[in-house]
């Protein structure tokens, strides 16, 4: 199948910056994209999502942006906090394809105090 | 919600055992799903269920894997025997409907030795 990758294996930023993670994507067809939070030990869990329909959606200090035209899906953070360090994935999925997200390599941030 | 429970959190054994891993979705959701991370390979799906029935089981590396769902609460992956090429962490995810965001479970760190 279609991959996901990242551009950015690694992102240092210092505390209070803005933090940009990067990730493109090939399959067209994706209609549906998510990202995701990884501490170390923990699952990842669910940050914000978009569908192919919308190009940002905003959360809590998190936007999404998505350009359906370069297949490019970006997560912005705002004021970047300590407790942001963590590994960062993208994961994609269409309604053509089977029942699963397809997710990135991921991208470690790391905060800088 | 107490979330999707996995058990147990760590498990070492001797190559050739036997090796059984839990999961308890979150209460509702239809679907559940089986991930392995590891640095080199990333989250990878091994297999899917969709109301306890097994959908896409590509991803199980070979007839080692198995995986049941007995019923809407519970689900297992089983390795026998196991092999040290099988230590990784096992996620356990589960969505609300198709097409939908997964919640993870806290993992289970396999080490094969």
């Amino acid at each position: 199948g279609e991959s996901v990758g990242l551009h950015l294996p690694t992102l240092s930023v210092q505390e209070g910056d803005n933090s940009i993670i990067n990730c493109a994507y090939s399959n067209s067809a994706s209609d549906y994209f998510i990202w995701y939070k990884q501490e170390s030990g923990k699952g990842p869990q669910f940050i914000i999502d978009i569908r192919s329909n919308m190009d940002k959606r905003q959360g809590q200090r998190v936007t999404v942006l998505l350009n359906k035209t370069v297949k490019h899906l970006s997560l912005q953070i705002a004021a970047t906090q300590p407790g942001d360090s963590a590994v960062y994935f993208c994961a994609e999925s269409d309604q053509t394809g089977a029942n699963n997200l397809f997710f990135g390599t991921g991208t470690r941030l790391t905060v800088i105090p | 919600d107490a979330g999707v429970i996995q058990s147990p959190r760590h498990e070492v054994t001797e190559m050739g055992q036997e090796v059984t891993l839990r999961c308890k979705p979150i209460s509702g959701h239809n679907s559940l799903f089986w991930y392995r991370q590891t640095m080199m390979r990333g989250l990878e799906l091994l297999i899917y269920f969709n109301n306890n029935v097994p959908i896409d089981d590509s991803g199980m590396p070979e007839d080692r894997f198995s995986a049941k769902m007995p019923n809407a609460s519970f689900s297992t992956l089983k390795i026998q025997p196991s092999e040290p090429r099988d230590s990784a962490v096992y996620f356990c995810a589960s969505s609300l409907r198709r097409k939908e965001k997964l919640f993870f479970g806290s993992g289970t760190q396999l080490s094969v030795l």
